[in-house]
């Protein structure tokens, strides 16, 4: 099984903010990373896919890179609507996996 | 515009087993392209995936639940279901059903999941 991890778990932060958010693979699983939001009582929403890719419609200061083993998802200047829990999965396997998560929350 | 939405009961007896069905609108299920899925998301914690659904059958789950989960497709309904046996209170979670699709590049496949259902809670209790 490939597990996922995230850090930080939990970060604070202001509008107007950079903030990185980084995913770990337990081993390498290529570009096979996607990242998702998901605000409280909603389902996740798509923002990555395959490491890099913008998914239609979301915002710009959303992005992600990395390969490998190491992932990161940056958001270049909070807004306030950006905050709420960030999580990778990876699709190296037919059986996927997700990080723990990352909630985002308001300094 | 493709929608996916859960249905089941919200509420299963410790030892039973738990049946949600995922109905697909807006698209066919029957696609060569996608795989359909089911997803958990405990109170308070994190998701984790159940498992996929090819509309030929071909299904693949997670090896933690491997033993108690049989996902099916009912390509004439444009339906997929999960069923979860001998439940605990551990099982009791927000569900989600979710597709997958790929973005061929380089010649590889990756696939990454673009449509949810809202989620449907089912709690474990006697």
């Amino acid at each position: 099984d490939i597990q996922m991890t995230q850090s930080p778990s939990s970060l604070s932060a202001s509008v107007g903010d950079r903030v990185t958010i980084t995913c770990r693979a337990s081993q390498s699983i290529g570009s096979y990373l996607n990242w998702y939001q998901q605000k409280p009582g909603k389902a996740p929403k798509l923002l990555i896919y395959a490491a890099s890719n913008l998914q239609s419609g979301v915002p710009s200061r959303f992005s992600g890179s990395g390969s490998g083993t190491d992932f990161t998802l940056t958001i270049s200047s909070l807004q306030p609507e950006d905050f709420a829990t960030y999580s990778c999965q990876q699709s190296f396997t037919t059986r996927y996996s997700f990080g723990q998560g990352t909630k985002l929350e308001i300094k | 515009q493709l929608q996916l939405q859960e249905s089941g009961p919200g509420l299963v007896k410790p030892s039973e087993t738990l049946s949600l069905t995922c109905t697909v609108s807006g698209g066919s299920i029957s696609s060569d392209t996608y795989y359909w899925g089911w997803i958990r998301q405990p109170p308070g914690k994190g998701l984790e995936w159940i498992g996929s659904i090819y509309y030929s059958g071909t299904t693949y789950y997670n090896p933690s639940l491997n033993s108690r989960v049989t996902i099916s497709v009912d390509t004439s309904k444009n339906q997929f279901s999960l069923k979860l046996s001998s439940v605990t209170a551990a099982d009791t979670a927000v569900f989600y059903c979710a597709r997958s699709l790929p973005l061929l590049k380089g010649g590889y496949y990756y696939y990454y999941m673009d449509v949810w259902g809202k989620g449907t809670t089912v709690t474990v209790s006697s």
